[in-house]
């Protein structure tokens, strides 16, 4: 089986860095990618590594290390709109079956 | 425009009453899944498939079924609904198996009485 681990919450202010970290315990992956979730709406996908190392697209990057089974989202130059769910998930690579950690609702705050 | 479009939004049903929430694509995706949304659990995943005809389950199925007719749909069917299926559900697509990013529905919160 699979299972990811998050911090159920993380605060931040403003124009801070914050660090959101994704810890898993399974059998064969594609890569690790991140969601993001607003409120109950879409979660919507913002980060992938499928190899070891950082990966970076704007404010946002997302790190692998698959021989510590760890990955982490890091956002900088936090803003308001930032505050949000944030999903790491994998996909099994023997099957369709994905899976999805519990979340961490990040606050932002002024 | 290319979407996810479940249906409905939002439903209140009665226990047993069976009921069905659509999920259509527009982007010519081979995987579809479903997932359900519970305070403080995350997505699980119910139901996935990874082309038309070929349905696999994930880690919560159970009071579930669904169908792959035509690539662009993926039903989800509840053929007895109970009230520990009151949930949110959301329907999600990707072009391929492995693991390229999924492209999720609105959701549609489900109420069961």
């Amino acid at each position: 089986g699979q299972s990811l681990e998050q911090p159920s919450e993380v605060t931040a202010v403003e124009g801070a860095i914050v660090q959101i970290n994704c810890t898993y315990q399974t059998s064969g992956f594609y890569g690790l990618s991140w969601y993001q979730q607003h409120d109950g709406g879409a979660p919507t996908f913002l980060s992938y590594n499928a190899l070891d190392g950082l990966e970076e697209t704007g404010r946002f990057s997302s790190f692998l290390s698959r021989s510590d089974s760890y990955g982490y989202l890091l956002l900088q130059e936090l803003q308001m709109k930032d505050s949000a769910s944030y999903f790491c998930a994998v996909r099994a690579t023997n099957a369709g079956k994905s899976t999805f950690g519990d979340g961490t609702t990040l606050t932002v705050k002024p | 425009e290319a979407q996810v479009t479940q249906n409905p939004r939002y439903l209140i049903t009665v226990t047993g009453k069976k009921l069905t929430v659509t999920c259509s694509q527009n982007m010519n995706h081979e995987y579809m899944s479903w997932y359900r949304q519970d305070p403080g659990l995350g997505l699980r995943q119910i139901y996935y498939s990874m082309n038309v005809e070929v349905t696999d389950k994930g880690d919560v199925p159970e009071g579930y079924k669904v169908s792959r007719k035509e690539k662009r749909n993926f039903p989800l069917i509840l053929e007895s609904p109970s009230p520990n299926q009151t949930s949110l559900y959301f329907c999600a697509s990707s072009p391929r198996q492995n693991n390229s990013p999924l492209h999720f529905g609105n959701g549609t919160r489900l109420t069961v009485t």
